[in-house]
């Protein structure tokens, strides 16, 4: 069956250490995204990705850094800039970015920092 | 500035009892507005999407609408299994096509 597929499901950081996400889709899709979840907030986009080496920065990209090599794969990596970086972070894909998108959402990672 | 606000932020039913989800938006250039699912722990499941004011969806026990303004998430006679937090999407135009989300609503429903 064809999804996205996130890991790791929990991830425990110190501070000052980056750590990278997974992210990998079999649905052939262009577009990928990386959503951040926190408690009474709606998701709020880190960075999109239209085609494979191209990617933009959406509202808090600030401490967050990607890379789109293949069409199935968008790592995000948390930096040790992100301040406050304990949340629930959600990987997405679409068809393309252009037009009216229904988003497929991965299981999503949650990051603790310690 | 863009906004999707949903509510209420939590909502307690009976089994059989039903009821409305409300999500209303102030954005600019709507293309479309979604519902998903989102069971706890896991990413959301989609649901619905509808396009232009006066249009409905249905699924099992669900169905969309939306107006010029706002869109109801209708719950008839809901079942525990219905118990999830319901999110709120808009996708407005431009070169992003950028889909700004509501906070959601919790919704139990008890046995």
């Amino acid at each position: 069956d064809g999804g996205i597929t996130q890991s790791p499901k929990y991830l425990f950081r110190k501070e000052g250490q980056n750590v990278t996400l997974s992210c990998e889709q079999n649905l052939n899709h262009d577009a990928m995204y990386w959503y951040r979840q926190d408690p009474g907030q709606g998701l709020r986009l880190i960075y999109y990705s239209q085609i494979v080496n191209d990617f933009q920065k959406g509202d808090i990209a600030e401490g967050y850094s990607v890379s789109r090599e293949k069409k199935e794969s968008f790592p995000l990596t948390v930096t040790s800039a992100q301040k406050n970086p304990t949340a629930f972070y959600l990987c997405a894909s679409a068809p393309r970015v252009s037009g009216a998108n229904v988003l497929t959402f991965g299981a999503g990672s949650r990051l603790t920092v310690l | 500035e863009d906004q999707v606000t949903q509510s209420p932020e939590a909502l307690r039913l009976q089994e059989g009892e039903s009821s409305s989800l409300n999500c209303s938006y102030t954005v600019s250039g709507l293309r479309g507005l979604f519902w998903y699912r989102q069971d706890p722990g896991k990413g959301p499941e989609f649901l619905f999407t509808l396009y232009s004011a006066g249009e409905e969806k249905e699924k099992e026990r669900l169905k969309a609408t939306l107006t010029k303004k706002e869109s109801f998430l209708h719950i008839t006679a809901p079942k525990p299994e219905d118990s999830a937090t319901y999110l709120c999407a808009v996708q407005i135009g431009g070169a992003t096509n950028k889909l700004i989300f509501g906070t959601g609503t919790l919704l139990a429903v008890q046995p």
